[in-house]
């Protein structure tokens, strides 16, 4: 069965202090593995398409990483505005359906 | 408009009302999408569309009936549902179910409360 699993659920980070997010996932047939921002009340956000292990895209302080069983978010020097829920998906096959784990929510405090 | 658009942003309504979600994409996408986002629950996808075809309904209650009549616009109509379907309703859509990786882009959402 096709899965998603992020750790961790939740994470506090200081102003500053780097860490990294983990999406862990089972799929036959990987086509796209994506990363969104999602802020309360609000629909998620486009991050990065990866979708060969091995593949890297960066975005300011983000940095997205692919292999075959996982992917990495990687926030450097994180700044409060950086506080919200990260979303990873995977689509397998042709059907366009996408497969969400339940996220991490990242608070930053100054 | 740019983007995914969907109307309203806040809807309550009670168990025997009829209502419609409406969503509209601004980004010339050949694909549309409804998911279903409950509390503490992962996204979870209700139907997909591509080139106006139904292509995916992830055993979804006949209560909700969705609508796609051209590829820029996809409705939601909603009917004598229950307080468990109260959430949070995201349309998003794509270039194509043949593209690859073919990302998707979201709407705002629609928060959902039935009484």
């Amino acid at each position: 069965e096709d899965q998603v699993t992020q750790s961790p659920e939740a994470l506090r980070l200081q102003e500053g202090e780097s860490s990294s997010l983990n999406c862990s996932y089972t799929v036959s047939g990987l086509r796209g593995l994506f990363w969104y921002r999602q802020d309360p009340g609000k629909g998620p956000e486009f991050l990065f398409t990866l979708y060969s292990a091995g593949e890297e895209k960066e975005k300011e302080r983000l940095k997205a990483t692919l292999t075959k069983k996982e992917s990495f978010l990687h926030i450097t020097a994180p700044k409060p505005e950086d506080s919200a829920t990260y979303l990873c998906a995977v689509r397998a096959g042709n059907t366009g359906k996408l497969i969400f784990g339940q996220g991490t929510t990242l608070q930053v405090k100054p | 408009e740019t983007g995914v658009t969907q109307t309203p942003r806040h809807l309550v309504m009670g168990m025997t009302n009829k209502k419609s979600l409406k969503c509209e994409q601004h980004l010339g996408h050949n694909a549309m999408y409804w998911y279903k986002q409950s509390a503490k629950k992962p996204l979870e996808l209700m139907f997909v569309y591509n080139f106006k075809e139904q292509t995916e309904n992830n055993s979804v209650p006949s209560r909700f009936s969705p609508e796609c009549p051209n590829s820029s616009h996809l409705f939601l109509h909603l009917h004598t549902l229950q307080p468990e379907d109260s959430a949070l309703y995201l349309c998003a859509s794509s270039q194509g179910l043949a593209g690859n990786p073919d990302t998707q882009y979201f709407g705002p959402g629609t928060r959902l409360t039935v009484l």
